[in-house]
């Protein structure tokens, strides 16, 4: 399966400012990726769906000026919290799929906010 | 509204006993159902897609089955083994995007 990895793994930020989580695909092109956030014991939930070089897919709910997302070349996707809260604390998840129908996700982003 | 539920929150079982984990799903007809593994503070792995039009699919241990017609999957870890112990999440296929809808997942427990 494909191979994505996740930067960093776990951060802690003061409360206002902002946190920007790399989500890289090691060994193929991902047009596509998607951004997740997940609450303990909660399903997983579809933040945005990120494309390479257009403006990314907010799902309903989601802040689009709130998760900055930045697709910008074929292996890269970043995800931005701006000005953090507390409620923000959370596991940030990406995946990628080679246009299949499996989704291959990376390690997970645990932001704590205080 | 589209809907998925697995059967539960937590599964306790015997180490070389079969476990069983369920999914429900309501309002959908989805193209195909997949299972993934997820680990304490790690992303989900994929285990295996099964079809509308397929039955069952097997790999190893693991054993899918698909009910279109009860609107349910059937997840099977035979022999299980304490290494078998995490949270087992089902999906759905979106309508579109390759984007995929997903269960609160089941924490199965394997006790040696």
């Amino acid at each position: 399966g494909a191979v994505v990895s996740q930067h960093p793994s776990r951060v802690i930020c003061k409360s206002g400012t902002s946190v920007k989580i790399e989500c890289r695909s090691l060994d193929f092109q991902a047009t596509t990726m998607f951004w997740y956030r997940q609450f303990p014991k909660k399903s997983l939930m579809l933040m945005a769906t990120s494309n390479e070089g257009s403006k990314a897919t907010y799902e309903q709910g989601v802040e689009k000026d709130k998760f900055l997302i930045n697709h910008a070349s074929l292996t890269l996707s970043t995800l931005t919290v701006t000005s953090a809260h507390p409620e923000d604390s959370s596991f940030y998840i990406c995946s990628t799929t080679p246009h299949t129908d499996t989704q291959y996700f990376g390690p997970g982003t645990r932001l704590t906010v205080l | 509204s589209q809907k998925i539920e697995q059967n539960s929150e937590a599964l306790n079982i015997q180490e070389g006993k079969t476990a069983t984990l369920t999914c429900n799903y309501t309002n959908y007809s989805p193209a195909y159902l997949q299972w993934y593994r997820q680990d304490p503070g790690r992303g989900p792995v994929f285990l295996l897609l099964i079809r509308e039009n397929e039955k069952e699919k097997r790999k190893e241990r693991l054993k899918v089955t698909f009910d279109t017609t009860l609107k349910q999957s059937l997840f099977h870890i035979t022999a299980s083994q304490p290494a078998d112990s995490a949270t087992y999440l089902c999906a759905l296929a979106a309508d579109s995007n390759y984007q995929l809808i997903w269960g609160a997942g089941t924490k199965l427990i394997i006790k040696p």
